[in-house]
């Protein structure tokens, strides 16, 4: 987990409301990505960026926005529009080495609903 | 289309004797394949990755895994688990056709081990 902090540990959402997730970096990594983890479900991908100011969805971005306005950090906004936002969120980062790149994690942050 | 299957959602060892978590792939260029651990509401941390070269790749906390080209397998193993080893182990491979960042992460395997 060294290296990538992910604020706060636990996080209540009432209904409507968007809740933002932080996630700070220093290690100078290029790329970060958000996942969203349910169990039995593995890790799904909801945004990545690979570079300050640009990011990219991933396989489930409905109901959820991002900013990179800083390489070090990446924070995930869940809008009222995600109806079902219960689930442990992770995010990561890695240097950009193209298929072989490694992904390194924060510790996590469980978002539960009200 | 690329996937990934860790076909035992439970793996049971006892202290002492190897353990092997077995993982699957298909893609359509050269594998990357990494194994992660996570602990009880703790994010994914990094054991070993398969990039190219030796077959038995040697990872974090005495883990190693082993790459077959012919079976697209990826095993986790240990010669002696520990009990501090019970965590959710996750297999991921990206390939190395087209720009493709994203990994593609299998559903994971719980492994306990017993005292």
């Amino acid at each position: 987990d060294g290296g990538i902090t992910q604020s706060p540990k636990y996080l209540f959402r009432k209904e409507g409301q968007n809740v933002t997730l932080s996630c700070e970096q220093n290690l100078n990594h290029d790329a970060m990505y958000w996942y969203r983890q349910d169990p039995g479900q593995g890790l799904r991908l909801i945004y990545y960026s690979q570079i300050v100011n640009d990011f990219q969805k991933g396989d489930i971005a409905e109901g959820y926005s991002v900013s990179r306005e800083k390489k070090e950090s990446f924070p995930l906004t869940v809008t009222s529009a995600q109806k079902n936002p219960t689930a442990f969120y992770l995010c990561a980062s890695s240097i950009l080495q193209g298929a072989a790149e490694t992904q390194y994690f924060g510790p996590g942050t469980r978002l539960l609903v009200l | 289309a690329q996937s990934v299957a860790q076909p035992e959602d439970q793996v049971n060892v006892a202290e002492g004797n190897p353990l092997t978590v077995k993982c699957t792939y298909s893609v359509s260029g050269n594998p990357y394949l990494f194994w992660y651990v996570q602990y009880p509401n703790r994010g994914l941390q990094f054991l070993l990755k398969y990039i190219t070269g030796d077959n038995l790749v040697k990872g974090s906390y005495g883990f190693e895994a082993e790459f077959n080209k012919s079976q697209t397998s990826f095993h986790l193993k240990k010669p002696s688990a520990l009990v501090s080893d019970s965590a959710l182990y996750f297999c991921a491979v990206r390939d190395n056709a087209g720009n493709n960042r994203k990994l593609i992460w299998g559903l994971g395997t719980s492994l306990a081990v017993n005292p």
